[in-house]
């Protein structure tokens, strides 16, 4: 079974329109992030959470809101999407010791706005 | 202001050569790197890490260079294989006590493999 999980794999909206895009893991990380990637232009950072009470807005956090349910959970809320939002949007949890970072991915969320 | 570059979006090498993916940093806080490889249609997985301490690592056919005093690491794979045929994200942070820094992630490089 896969650590970290993304529901759901693709989903086409329209523009104008509240989605929600949910994330869970199984690897007891306290630190979840919501990267999003579009062509050219790498992985930015949305939003991350180091831990339940614990939230931060990442580098382009416009548009968009969080919720950490639990440590297992964080999703991604687009309030009212717009077709600038289509791309494919990453869940990411982290451990963290003294070599430093590393993070492990979900599958990815395909999203279209028309 | 991108503090982590990855200035050829694509490299093309023949199976068996070495693919050279090149990255490089302006933030002198940087202290611990990592490269990532993505397939289409899922997430990137971490491929192998270095810390500022040392100036390579080796896994396999993959190793990491880092240059501190020109701030730029490379990723090495030797011999290149059609499955290495994918995008490579380099990836940088900041040791800190309690974890303060996020990683930041160049823009990718898609590495075709050849046959």
């Amino acid at each position: 079974d896969a650590d970290v999980t993304q529901t759901p794999r693709n989903r086409i909206t329209k523009t104008g329109k509240r989605i929600m895009l949910e994330c869970s893991q199984t690897k007891g990380h306290d630190r979840m992030y919501w990267y999003r990637q579009d062509p050219g232009l790498g992985l930015r950072l949305i939003y991350y959470s180091f831990d339940v009470k614990d939230i931060n807005k990442g580098e382009i956090s416009d548009g968009y809101s969080v919720s950490r349910q639990a440590q297992a959970k964080f999703s991604l809320s687009l309030e009212s999407a717009i077709p600038n939002q289509t791309a494919l949007y990453f869940c990411a949890t982290s451990d963290w010791d003294l070599r430093g970072e590393t993070q492990y991915f979900g599958p990815g969320t395909r999203l279209l706005v028309l | 202001d991108q503090q982590v570059k990855q200035n050829s979006p694509s490299l093309s090498v023949q199976e068996g050569r070495i693919s050279i993916l090149n990255c490089d940093y302006t933030n002198s806080m940087f202290d611990y790197f990592l490269w990532y490889k993505k397939y289409p249609a899922e997430g990137p997985t971490f491929l192998i890490s270095i810390s500022s301490i040392k100036d390579k690592n080796e896994d396999g056919r993959f190793t990491v260079f880092l240059n501190k005093s020109a701030k730029h690491l490379s990723l090495h794979i030797v011999p290149s294989q059609p499955g290495d045929s994918a995008v490579y994200f380099c990836a940088a942070s900041a040791v800190e006590t309690g974890g303060s820094e996020k990683l930041v992630f160049g823009k990718g490089t898609k590495l075709t493999v050849n046959p």
